[in-house]
């Protein structure tokens, strides 16, 4: 089955530490994005990728840092930099950079103690 | 304010109700307009994909796109209980690094 897997799917960490979000595509796409989902916002974009080696930052990129050295795999690390990381991470993919369908994982859960 | 404006509700109706989805925007420049269906604890999935304006129909659901307002919807006719999820509204004016999301509706299709 072709898609995207996002893990862990639930994370916990403590303050000052910093973390890796799995996100793995076998779709065959070129671009791949990081969203992140808080309640009563939109999706905001944090990073995307074109193509292996290549990454741009989105909106919201300050504490987050990513790498593209496969085309199948996009890590985010959630640095301590990020001063409110407790959020719901999604990972996208999709064909090329023109608008058309994003297909998204399902989600990882990083929660702050 | 912002980009794109979705009411969260949530929103709760009975089996077999018309449901109409709606968000506002003020970028005139967006022309790529995208509804997205999310499950409790999952990712987005697209419902439907509509460029500049006017309506599109498949199955039970249909987009309509109103530049003029700067307004889009999407209705649910017949609703069913396995409906009942969150609908983020999106739209983009050129290619996917752009596209700006509403907040989502949370909708409620009660048997």
């Amino acid at each position: 089955d072709g898609g995207i897997t996002q893990s862990p799917k639930y994370l916990f960490r403590k303050e000052g530490q910093n973390v890796t979000l799995s996100c793995e595509q076998n779709l065959n796409h070129d671009a791949m994005y990081w969203y992140r989902q808080d309640p009563g916002q939109g999706l905001r974009l944090i990073y995307y990728s074109q193509i292996v080696n290549d990454f741009q930052k989105g909106d919201i990129a300050e504490g987050y840092s990513v790498s593209r050295e496969k085309k199948e795999s996009f890590p985010l690390t959630v640095t301590s930099a990020q001063k409110n990381p407790t959020a719901f991470y999604l990972c996208a993919s999709s064909a090329g950079g023109d608008t058309g369908e994003l297909f998204f994982g399902e989600g990882s859960r990083l929660t702050v103690l | 304010q912002k980009e794109v404006e979705q009411d969260p509700g949530p929103l709760s109706v009975p089996e077999g109700a018309i449901v109409s989805l709606n968000c506002t925007y003020s970028n005139s420049a967006f022309q790529y307009f995208m509804w997205y269906r999310q499950y409790s604890r999952k990712g987005p999935e697209l419902l439907m994909y509509t460029y500049s304006s006017g309506n599109k129909e498949d199955g039970r659901f249909t987009a309509q796109v109103d530049k003029s307002s700067k307004y889009i919807s999407l209705f649910i006719r017949d609703s069913q209980p396995s409906d009942s999820a969150t609908y983020l509204c999106a739209m983009s004016p050129y290619n996917n690094n752009d596209m700006r999301f509403g907040a989502g509706t949370r909708l409620t299709v009660k048997p």
